[in-house]
C-alpha cells in the first residue's frame, strides 16, 4: 500500500463552478478525515467518516460542502459554487480502526479560486 | 480543546540534535502528547505519540515532563530533509480530532 492518495494534487477554477476531490485512504483504515489549510496555519478540521458514515461534520463546512464515502473505500468532496475564500490546500486522513494510532495523511489538493 | 504553546520558529545546523519545546499546561489525564510535522508542499506526517513515559523511534525521541505539562521532541541528528513545521497536538484517547496549532517552523542550515 503505498499510503494516502489525493486526486488531483492542483485545481485551478473559475469562482462559481463545482470541484470535487478525491481520496483514497490506506486499505485496512476505517476511519477517514478531511482537514483545510490555508496559507500559513495549521490544518483545521472539516469532516469524518467511520466507514461510510458521516459522524462529524465541521461548522467550517458549509452547505456548498458535501462530502461521502461510498461503501467505506475512497471519499469525495465537493465544493459547489466556489468562493475565492475556498481557496486552500484540502487534505485527507486516514487511521486504523480503534486505538491511539498516528493519522496518515495525503499530499492533498491545493485549490485556487480566481 | 486543550492548547499547546511552541516557539514560532528555530534554527538548528546540520548533523547537530533539534530539541523543540511545548508547553501544555492545561493537559488532563487521558491527553495524548502526538507531534506532527509538516514538508513544505506535502500533507503533515506523523512523527511520535506518548502519554506519561519518554517514546523514541526511528525518527525522534519524545521526553515529556513528570507533571506532563510540558513536552520535547528531540532530533537526534538534523538534516536538510528535517526543516519542516512541526506542530505539538493533544488529543484525548477518546478523540479522533487533531487540532493543530501554528507550530514551530524548523530550519537546518548546511
Amino acid at each position: 500500500d503505498t499510503g494516502v492518495s489525493q486526486d488531483p494534487r492542483h485545481k485551478i477554477t473559475k469562482r462559481g463552478q463545482n470541484v470535487t476531490f478525491r481520496c483514497d485512504p490506506i486499505s485496512e483504515h476505517n476511519r477517514l478525515y478531511w482537514y483545510r489549510q490555508t496559507l500559513g496555519q495549521g490544518p483545521e478540521f472539516l469532516t469524518y467518516f467511520q466507514n461510510e458514515a458521516q459522524l462529524e461534520k465541521s461548522r467550517l463546512l458549509s452547505d456548498r460542502f458535501s462530502a461521502e464515502r461510498p461503501k467505506g473505500s475512497f471519499s469525495t468532496l465537493e465544493i459547489q459554487r466556489t468562493e475565492q475564500g475556498d481557496s486552500a490546500m484540502y487534505l485527507c486522513a486516514s487511521s486504523p480502526r480503534a486505538g491511539n494510532y498516528g493519522y496518515t495523511f495525503g499530499s492533498g489538493t491545493r485549490l485556487t479560486v480566481v | 480543546d486543550a492548547k499547546t504553546t511552541q516557539p514560532n520558529s528555530m534554527e538548528s545546523n546540520e548533523e547537530e540534535p533539534v530539541h523543540l519545546p511545548c508547553n501544555h499546561s492545561t493537559i488532563s489525564g487521558t491527553d495524548y502528547i502526538h507531534w506532527y510535522r509538516q514538508l513544505p508542499s506535502q500533507g503533515p506526517e506523523y512523527v511520535i505519540h506518548g502519554l506519561t513515559s519518554n517514546v523514541n523511534n526511528r525518527m525522534a525521541s519524545l521526553a515529556i515532563a513528570e507533571d506532563r505539562k510540558s513536552s520535547t521532541l528531540i532530533l537526534h541528528r538534523a538534516t536538510l530533509r528535517d526543516a519542516a513545521v512541526y506542530y505539538c497536538i493533544l488529543r484525548d484517547v477518546d478523540d479522533y480530532k487533531l487540532s493543530f496549532g501554528a507550530g514551530t517552523t524548523v530550519t537546518v542550515r548546511a
